[in-house]
């Protein structure tokens, strides 16, 4: 299994500001995928991250409230921008190799909380 | 449509019952896999078992064991003897496979299980 560190743990903003969530893998991975966990709720795919071509959002995100970037294989990084108290959630990074369904491996998550 | 029910929303148990928490999901795949994660306080999710749609062997971890129906579509998770430390919030998951050939996750809702000394 691959050992997965996400930046910040945790982080309190300020309504209106945005945050970027790094997610860091000890080996070189094909799929990256981004997960919101709201509140007492489960958890929902938010965008799957290739290497070098532009992350897939699911119904409901959009690229311009959730950036992500994936420079190489071990790296990506989440941005929440223009933050309200309803992106107050845990966010997740997991990741997946190159077989059809390999069990996904989560980082710890961000907990993240909107003034 | 694919989808994951865990109807039982808390549990609540005392040390050294067993508990059986409940998975049923929905999926026009003939081929698929079924996930059990566990999520303790701390947030981070924890690996427990992956099955596929081909296999439907019991199998038995310990303390945890599964129980894979397919023809009642279940795939459901027992602790025996429960202790202090499964108090988690525990997910099913199962495995879609979208374009490009890899899988993604679709989560049900989770069971918070609590066992009290």
């Amino acid at each position: 299994s691959a050992v997965i560190s996400q930046k910040p743990s945790r982080d309190i903003c300020q309504r209106g500001t945005s945050l970027t969530i790094q997610c860091q893998v000890d080996s070189q991975v094909t799929m990256m995928f981004w997960y919101r966990q709201q509140p007492g709720q489960s958890l929902t795919l938010i965008a799957t991250a290739n290497q070098g071509s532009e992350a897939t959002y699911e119904s409901g995100f959009v690229i311009d409230k959730f950036p992500i970037s994936r420079p190489n294989l071990t790296f990506s990084t989440l941005t929440v921008s223009n933050m309200s108290p309803e992106d107050s959630s845990i966010y997740l990074c997991s990741v997946g190799g190159l077989s059809s369904y390999n069990e996904q491996f989560f980082g710890p998550g961000t907990r993240l909380t909107v003034l | 449509a694919q989808k994951v029910t865990q109807a039982q929303t808390e549990i609540s148990v005392v040390e050294k019952e067993d508990v059986t928490l409940d998975c049923v999901y929905e999926t026009r795949d003939t081929t698929y896999y079924l996930f059990w994660y566990k999520q303790p306080p701390s947030g981070e999710l924890v690996f427990l078992i992956r099955r596929n749609s081909f296999d439907e062997q019991n199998e038995i971890s310990g303390r945890y064991s599964w129980n894979f129906q397919k023809s009642t579509s279940s795939f459901n998770f027992t602790i025996t003897a429960s202790q202090v430390v499964d108090s988690a919030v525990y997910f099913c998951a199962l495995s879609v496979i979208f374009s490009g050939g890899y899988n993604k996750l679709i989560f049900g809702a989770g069971t918070r299980l609590a066992v009290h000394p």
